[in-house]
């Protein structure tokens, strides 16, 4: 169970062009849903935490113009890169929270790797 | 803030031989810890966690952590480390009441050595 997908798993782009990239939780319903960024050789940074039905909180630095969030459904989140340029490629991680009394845990997807050219 | 400290970027192990991957925690209050494992290319797959209770937790793939306040730490063990163990492995604290803010340490790479 927990399982959480990300669609695509690998995409290059021209710069200046958008990419979106879709987080899904398979087999449960997350309220909460994150988006973390992974530079090669380093840790996860948090950029956004998105709520079913509001707006993304997003980390400071995260530009929320350039990174749109979308959490439409208790299953799928979407994040923009819009305008995207070389600087924007990385891995790019969700993650979906299940929360319960004292159970609260995030599970990841397999990961986007956006390359712009 | 809270903040975790991997203080090994890379340990280099023999299969079959033990493992400890050491963690500090800094958190005012009482921590959730979490332990993920990442292979190359791939998300987070996570090990094992601790919330409350018993401080020896036991994981998936015959890990297993011991959380000790008095040390701030949350050290992951392994008693015979397998070829397939080689990853990545983070040591996260979540903030009180959820795990919808995780703080994540820098990582320490695991070279298994035939």
């Amino acid at each position: 169970g927990a399982v959480v997908s990300q669609h695509p798993s690998r995409v290059i782009c021209k710069s200046g062009t958008s990419v979106k990239i879709e987080c899904r939780s398979l087999d449960f319903q997350a309220t909460t849903m994150f988006w973390y960024r992974q530079f090669p050789k380093q840790s996860l940074m948090l950029m956004a935490t998105s709520n079913e039905g509001s707006k993304a909180t997003y980390e400071q630095g995260v530009e929320k113009d350039k990174f749109l969030i979308n959490h439409a459904s208790l299953t799928l989140s979407t994040l923009t890169v819009t305008s995207a340029h070389p600087e924007d490629s990385s891995f790019y991680i969700c993650s979906a929270g299940v929360t319960g009394p004292g159970a609260d845990t995030q599970y990841f997807g397999p990961g986007t790797r956006l390359t712009v050219l | 803030a809270q903040s975790v400290t991997q203080p090994d970027i890379h340990i280099t192990v023999s299969e079959g031989a033990s493992l400890e991957l050491r963690c500090n925690y800094s958190y005012g209050a009482t921590p959730y810890l979490f332990w993920y494992v990442q292979s190359p290319g791939q998300g987070l797959q996570l090990l094992l966690k601790y919330f409350s209770g018993d401080t020896l937790v036991q994981g998936i793939k015959g890990f297993e952590a011991e959380f000790k306040r008095s040390q701030s730490s949350f050290n992951l063990r392994k008693p015979s480390v397998h070829w397939s163990d080689a990853a990545e492995y983070f040591c996260a604290v979540g903030t009180s009441g959820s795990a919808r803010q995780l703080t994540f340490g820098s990582g320490t790479q695991l070279t298994v050595l035939p």
